[in-house]
């Protein structure tokens, strides 16, 4: 059975570009998170998507954002990037809400210049 | 804000019991308490989870206590592969917001 798979696994961006990473779930799996993760801050919770609408958001500004596709793919986008936003973005994929535990992907390390 | 307190690190020998501990007072009835570890630039894996019952897998066993206030993750034989930064979380899985809170976690060290 394949593993969260997210791409691009590297990305660097200017300050003030904007950039979507995106993420696929463990086939089946209905729920995707996503996290950022910093030497400074750790692993921060972003947003929580399942079927296609967002359940949870975390303390992050509106410059990001994302969606979920009827396949349960999901994208993140960061707008108007800037320096804080250099960062390890997780993606995990669980079968559904609640008890289901989560199933990481390698993350992408974006890197803002 | 985490709902664990958990030691920032610790070693173990290699082939010895890793016994990492979890503080988790304020927790509430509804809220199971779960085990994920991260090796160096991987992504966090899954171990275990529990509400009030000892658990075991392959992987570890997790022990609460009666009150719930605290648990153990017990790596029964560490191996160097072990080395990685252990969390422990607790979360509601029948109602609430369901996210995981990931707190500073353990950095345990397995030592050849």
């Amino acid at each position: 059975k394949a593993g969260v798979t997210q791409t691009p696994r590297y990305l660097i961006k200017t300050r003030g570009q904007q950039v979507t990473l995106s993420c696929s779930p463990i086939s089946g799996h209905r729920s995707v998170s996503w996290y950022q993760q910093t030497p400074g801050q750790g692993l921060q919770f972003l947003f929580e998507y399942f079927s296609e609408t967002q359940r949870n958001k975390g303390n992050f500004p509106g410059r990001f954002s994302g969606r979920q596709f009827s396949n349960s793919r999901s994208e993140m986008n960061v707008s108007t990037l800037e320096l804080g936003d250099s960062a390890l973005y997780l993606c995990a994929s669980s079968k559904d809400r609640g008890l289901s535990e989560q199933y990481f992907g390698p993350g992408t390390r974006l890197t803002v210049t | 804000d985490a709902k664990t307190t958990q030691p920032p690190s610790m070693d173990c020998a290699e082939g010895r019991a890793a016994n990492l501990p979890c503080n988790h007072s304020t927790i509430s009835g509804n809220e199971y308490v779960y085990w994920y570890r991260q090796i160096h630039s991987q992504g966090p894996q899954y171990i275990i989870h529990g509400l009030k019952n000892n658990e075991t897998n392959e992987m570890a066993s997790l022990i609460i206590t009666e009150d719930r206030k605290s648990s153990t993750l017990i790596l029964p034989h560490a191996t160097l592969r072990d080395t990685a930064v252990y969390y422990c979380i607790v979360r509601p899985t029948t109602s609430g917001t369901y996210k995981y809170i990931f707190g500073t976690g353990t950095r345990l060290k397995v030592l050849a």
